[in-house]
């Protein structure tokens, strides 16, 4: 079975500055996908960055990155340049490979962070 | 661009009745996701759905069922409510050869008292 472990239940970061959650996970698969959602307080949950298991390069989405490292399966979220639109709870999730032809597979969440950008 | 269209967004039920939650997927995505998450917590995956047949269970109670019609909109169906059953529900879609993740539904917000 997979696992997803964020180890930090609440993070702050000012303005403008850079902050990384954490995200660990278990699994015995070789192939695989993983990512971040992000849940602001109106509970909607919007797709933030994702990374194909098979990728070496790291996933990057604007002001958004991972860095994401197989061997240690770990999976952490780079946010820099903090704004206040970026308050919310963020999920780290695993999802097994798709083969084609058959149905996909239930998102893995961890915990989640509560992340709290001030001004 | 379309959305996953989730119905009511609210809901208030008694302990004991029986209520319907609806999903509409986004179109031509060929599989349906139903989540349950209570407050503070992360999602849980109850069931899923890939061409109208289910296609894998988690942990939903024996007194919710679901199913997909022939339009691809979804229907979770929960009876014999408990306090504990209050939580947002949200269903997810996607398409199985493009794992982009899932697109979500804003959920519907089930109150038991």
């Amino acid at each position: 079975a997979q696992t997803v472990t964020q180890s930090q239940p609440e993070m702050s970061v000012q303005e403008a500055e850079t902050v990384t959650l954490s995200c660990t996970y278990d699994t015995s698969e070789s192939n695989y996908y993983l990512f971040w959602y992000k849940q602001p307080p109106s509970r909607q949950m919007i797709l933030v960055i994702r990374q194909e298991a098979y990728k070496q390069q790291n996933a990057t989405e604007n002001r958004f990155s991972v860095n994401f490292q197989k061997a240690a399966k770990s999976f952490s979220l780079k946010i820099s340049d903090s704004q206040l639109g970026d308050t919310a709870m963020y999920f780290c999730a695993f999802m097994k490979h798709i083969i084609s032809g058959q149905a996909g597979t239930a998102l893995i969440f961890g915990k989640g962070t509560t992340l709290s950008v001030s001004s | 661009a379309a959305g996953v269209i989730q119905s009511p967004r609210h809901l208030i039920k008694e302990k004991r009745e029986t209520a319907t939650l609806k999903c509409y997927p986004i179109p031509r995505h060929d599989t349906v996701y139903w989540y349950q998450q209570g407050p503070g917590q992360d999602p849980q995956f109850l069931i899923s759905f890939y061409e109208k047949m289910q296609s894998d269970k988690g942990s939903i109670p024996d007194r919710f069922s679901a199913q997909q019609f022939s339009d691809y909109h979804s229907e979770l169906n929960m009876s014999s409510l408990e306090l504990g059953d209050s939580a947002l529900y949200f269903c997810a879609s996607s398409l199985e050869s493009r794992v982009y993740g899932y697109t979500f539904g804003s959920g519907t917000r089930l109150t038991v008292v």
